[in-house]
């Protein structure tokens, strides 16, 4: 069974631009999750999917976010456009059912310059 | 709200120390605890878990006990290899997780 991907692995973009991150689940799993760890700190919640809505979406930074997941599969997470303090390690996470463990994928490393 | 607080790392130990990571919790309810480990250049990975209070979780040597009286999910390990070298993440909840900063390990031969 394929794990929970992530594309790209890396991306390095200039303050202004967009950037678009994408997580494919695993099948089946309707419970997607986006995290990130900024500079070394804490990794943080950014928002919630069960299939296509949004669930929770309480760790948004701001309006210069914008994550979607179209038919309940895959998600994207967009950056538009991009500041210095974005850079760090997205996470995309998925799970069966609400509360169960949460498969990680290996995460998206942005570095804005 | 809920939060994490972990043991500041980077923590360096000699081939079979035995290893502690602090970690206490502030939470509402009847949260899990998890432990997650990221080994260089991989995901984050679940290491154990315990999802009500005196449970214990372990997996590959770690151990962790969901003490509610003193809030806490320590991780111990009796003796550490050098593959255990990664950062370890302390985290709590039920479907949001909410992570420690992380703790960096090194095991040196």
């Amino acid at each position: 069974e394929a794990g929970v991907t992530q594309f790209p692995s890396h991306s390095v973009i200039e303050k202004g631009q967009t950037v678009t991150l994408r997580c494919d689940p695993i099948s089946g799993h309707d419970n997607l999750y986006w995290y990130r760890r900024v500079m070394g700190k804490e990794i943080k919640f950014l928002l919630h999917f069960v299939k296509e809505s949004k669930q929770d979406e309480s760790g948004m930074p701001n309006n210069r976010f914008l994550a979607e997941r179209t038919g309940g599969t895959y998600s994207t997470l967009k950056v538009q456009p991009a500041e210095l303090e974005d850079s760090g390690v997205y996470f995309c996470a998925s799970s069966q059912v609400r509360g169960d463990e949460q498969y990680f994928g290996p995460g998206t490393r942005l570095t804005v310059t | 709200g809920n939060s994490v607080t972990q043991m500041e790392g980077p923590v360096t130990l000699s081939e079979e120390a035995f290893l502690t990571i602090n970690c206490t919790y502030t939470a509402t309810g009847y949260p899990s605890l998890f432990w997650y480990v990221q080994y260089p250049g991989e995901g984050l990975q679940l290491l154990l878990k315990a999802t009500k209070a005196d449970d214990k979780g372990s997996n590959k040597g770690f151990e962790a006990t969901y003490r509610k009286e003193t809030t806490s999910f320590h991780l111990e390990k009796g003796s550490v290899q050098v593959s255990d070298s990664a950062v370890y993440f302390c985290a709590l909840g039920r479907g949001k997780l909410i992570f420690g900063q992380g703790t960096e390990l090194s095991v040196k031969p």
